[in-house]
């Protein structure tokens, strides 16, 4: 069964620092997404993405953010500056279209450490 | 942000016992989603709910959509010690560009 994947696994940077986190939705997806899940806390969303643009934000998604589709397999999230409060772990999800009623899958996430 | 409660915050409960966690909105949905995340894992979809009213189920698993559509659950019957994780519901908007998860419910099995 075709699942997203996301590299690395776990990322440790110091503050300050850019880091770029990667993901490979599934390949017949259109749309995609990024969350992050501080430990212990719900599953925020930061970012949809559709036909090489961001589709919605969140207000968490900030000027430090930013999305690409650089090729035609990879989705990345760059973050320019980080924080210490960025920890977290990051799920990239993809879905078949933008419907309400389309199920996103997720990607096993990227645990980021900002030291 | 919308905000989507979900109630209890945790649940303990013995191997067998039944589960119950509810999921509230403010405003009328278009649909809900679930999702369970296995400890250290990430979210895997459960299912999708979209009629007021609705009530579907899988195996120990029902999920109801509230009449007015702005409250749903999730009913385990004779938990398993599979079944421990974290519960989330999810508010999708009507673009179905952003997905709310709820607050989940992290639930623990004793054998």
């Amino acid at each position: 069964e075709p699942e997203v994947t996301q590299t690395p696994s776990h990322q440790v940077t110091q503050m300050g620092q850019e880091v770029i986190l990667r993901c490979v939705p599934i390949s017949n997806h259109l749309y995609f997404y990024w969350y992050r899940q501080i430990l212990g806390q719900k599953v925020e969303f930061l970012v949809s993405f559709y036909n090489n643009e961001i589709s919605e934000k969140s207000e968490i998604f900030d000027d430090q953010f930013s999305v690409e589709r650089p090729d035609g397999s990879n989705f990345t999230l760059k973050i320019r500056s980080t924080k210490l409060e960025d920890s977290a772990m990051y799920f990239c999800a993809s879905s078949t279209s933008g419907f309400s009623t389309d199920t996103q899958y997720f990607g096993p996430g990227t645990r980021l450490t900002v030291l | 942000g919308q905000q989507v409660m979900q109630i209890p915050q945790y649940q303990h409960v013995q191997e067998g016992e039944d589960f119950t966690t509810y999921c509230n909105s403010s405003t009328t949905l278009s649909n809900i989603q679930w999702y369970k995340q296995r400890p250290g894992g990430h979210p895997v979809f459960l299912i999708q709910l979209v009629k007021s009213g609705e009530v579907k189920k899988q195996k120990r698993l029902t999920f109801q959509f509230g009449e007015a559509k702005k409250n749903s659950s999730l009913h385990i019957t004779a938990t398993q010690t599979t079944d421990v994780g974290t519960y989330f519901c999810a508010e999708v908007t009507n673009t179905g560009n952003q997905f709310y998860f709820g607050t989940g419910t992290s639930l623990t099995v004793i054998p």
